[in-house]
């Protein structure tokens, strides 16, 4: 079985502080992991994914993410939030064979 | 190049009664994905085409069905309505056999179930 836990209901910043979105995973055999984004009033969208190689991956609008194996953990981070950021965060998690499962999502709020 | 289209954008519907959601991938995708978002709950697998075939289920009582057609469109029917079936349902389409694409997501139909 697949699991993905996003630990934390809602993530609070300021804007120009970094910022860093939680995500911890289960599953068996070596998993694809993503980060999409649901802005208000709009779909979900792509931010990145690590699939193999380098544990750090760059994806969207200076998002990134580091895979730790060890921790089974793929936390989402930007050096310095914006405004415009503020958006529900959702890390999703796969098996090459298997259905994509999500999280429940983190709602990012960056202040002024 | 045109995103994925759902249709339709908002339905009500009573318990008891049953409901089609209609899904148009992206050209060129050949697999379609259906979600259910409902509040709280983040989003739930429901079902995974691929080529025509089902590839996977989620964990939804049998009156969640659906199917994909040989232009790939897809269809997600549900059988009599629950109060709790209220959701956004969200369709997804990406490049078949490949599970490590990622997914084009649709805006999504908003069934209220009164």
């Amino acid at each position: 079985a697949q699991s993905v836990a996003q630990p934390e209901d809602q993530v609070n910043v300021a804007e120009g502080n970094p910022l860093t979105v939680k995500c911890t995973y289960s599953v068996s055999g070596n998993p694809y992991l993503f980060w999409y984004v649901q802005y208000p009033n709009r779909g979900l969208q792509f931010l990145l994914k690590y699939i193999t190689g380098d544990n750090l991956v760059k994806g969207s609008y200076g998002f990134e993410a580091e895979f730790n194996k060890s921790q089974t953990s793929f936390h989402l981070k930007k050096p310095s939030a914006l405004v415009s950021d503020s958006a529900l965060y959702f890390c999703a998690v796969r098996r090459a064979t298997d259905k994509l499962i999500f999280g429940t999502g983190t709602r990012l709020q960056v202040f002024p | 190049e045109a995103g994925v289209t759902q249709s339709p954008t908002h339905l009500i519907k009573t318990r008891g009664q049953q409901v089609t959601l209609r899904c148009s991938p992206i050209s060129g995708h050949t697999s379609v994905y259906w979600y259910q978002q409902a509040l709280g709950l983040g989003l739930q697998f429901l079902l995974w085409y691929d080529e025509g075939e089902e590839r996977n289920r989620g964990n939804f009582p049998p009156r969640f069905s659906g199917r994909q057609f040989p232009n790939y469109s897809s269809e997600l029917n549900v059988n009599a309505l629950e109060l709790e079936d209220s959701a956004l349902y969200l369709c997804a389409s990406s490049l078949g056999g490949r599970t490590n694409e990622k997914l084009f997501f649709g805006s999504g139909t908003q069934l209220s179930v009164l």
